[in-house]
C-alpha cells in the first residue's frame, strides 16, 4: 500500500441523480478525513472518522451529504440529488496519531454535475 | 467555526529571492499550524507544521513563525529555485483534547522565475 486511493478519479453525472465516491486509506490509519475544494481555493472539510466513528461534520454539509466507513478501514461518501454546485475536487486524506498528525491525501475524485 | 485567511494570493519572485506567505486565524483555541503545497495537478503535501507551543520552526530552507498573540503565522521560503513554484496552503487547527480538523486557506500561488 503506497498511499491513500480514491475511486473513481472522474465523475460526470446530471443534476438530479446519486454519485458515490470511494477512498481506501493507508492501512495503518487510523483517522480519515474528506474533503472538498474548488479551483483557485483551499480544501473545505467535510467530514472525518476515528476508526468506524464519525467524530465532526462540517456545519456548511447539507443532509445530500453523506459519509460512511463501516470498519475502520475504507470510506465512502455519497451526494444524493446533485446539484451544480456540487461540482468539486473530492479530496480523501488519512493520518496516523491521537494528536496532530500529518495528513496524507489522495488524488481526489473530480465531480462534474451537467 | 475557525476562519482563516491568506496573503497574497499570487506571488511571483525571481530565483534566489525569498518569499514569505502569511495567514491569520480567528479562534484562538487553535494551537497546530501546517503548510502543505500542491503542485499542479498533484495532491496537498505537508512540508512544514508549527505548534502553539513554539516560535518558530526552521527545515532547511523552508521556515514557518507563529504570533499568537496576534493570531498569525508566516511561511519563509530563502533561496527560491524554479521547483518551489506551487501553490501553498496555511492550515489551523485544534489538536489533543478539543480536537477540531483543519481549516485551510485559500491558497497562495508561487511562481519563481528563472
Amino acid at each position: 500500500d503506497t498511499g491513500v486511493s480514491q475511486d473513481p478519479r472522474h465523475k460526470i453525472t446530471k443534476r438530479g441523480q446519486n454519485v458515490t465516491f470511494r477512498c481506501d486509506p493507508i492501512s495503518e490509519h487510523n483517522r480519515l478525513y474528506w474533503y472538498r475544494q474548488t479551483l483557485g481555493q483551499g480544501p473545505e472539510f467535510l467530514t472525518y472518522f476515528q476508526n468506524e466513528a464519525q467524530l465532526e461534520k462540517s456545519r456548511l454539509l447539507s443532509d445530500r451529504f453523506s459519509a460512511e466507513r463501516p470498519k475502520g478501514s475504507f470510506s465512502t461518501l455519497e451526494i444524493q440529488r446533485t446539484e451544480q454546485g456540487d461540482s468539486a475536487m473530492y479530496l480523501c486524506a488519512s493520518s496516523f496519531g491521537t494528536g496532530d498528525e500529518k495528513l496524507f491525501f489522495g488524488s481526489g475524485t473530480q465531480l462534474s454535475v451537467l | 467555526g475557525e476562519n482563516v485567511e491568506q496573503h497574497p494570493s499570487t506571488l511571483s519572485v525571481q530565483e534566489g529571492d525569498s518569499a514569505v506567505i502569511k495567514c491569520t486565524y480567528s479562534d484562538s483555541a487553535s494551537n497546530y499550524f501546517p503548510w502543505y503545497k500542491q503542485e499542479l495537478g498533484k495532491r496537498p503535501q505537508l512540508i512544514i507544521d508549527i505548534r502553539s507551543n513554539v516560535g518558530e520552526k526552521k527545515d532547511q530552507r523552508i521556515a514557518v513563525t507563529l504570533n499568537k498573540t496576534a493570531k498569525h503565522f508566516s511561511l519563509h521560503i530563502t533561496e527560491t529555485q524554479p521547483e518551489d513554484s506551487a501553490v501553498y496552503f496555511c492550515a489551523a487547527s485544534i489538536g489533543d483534547t478539543g480536537r477540531r480538523a483543519l481549516t485551510f486557506g485559500s491558497g497562495t500561488r508561487l511562481q519563481v522565475q528563472p
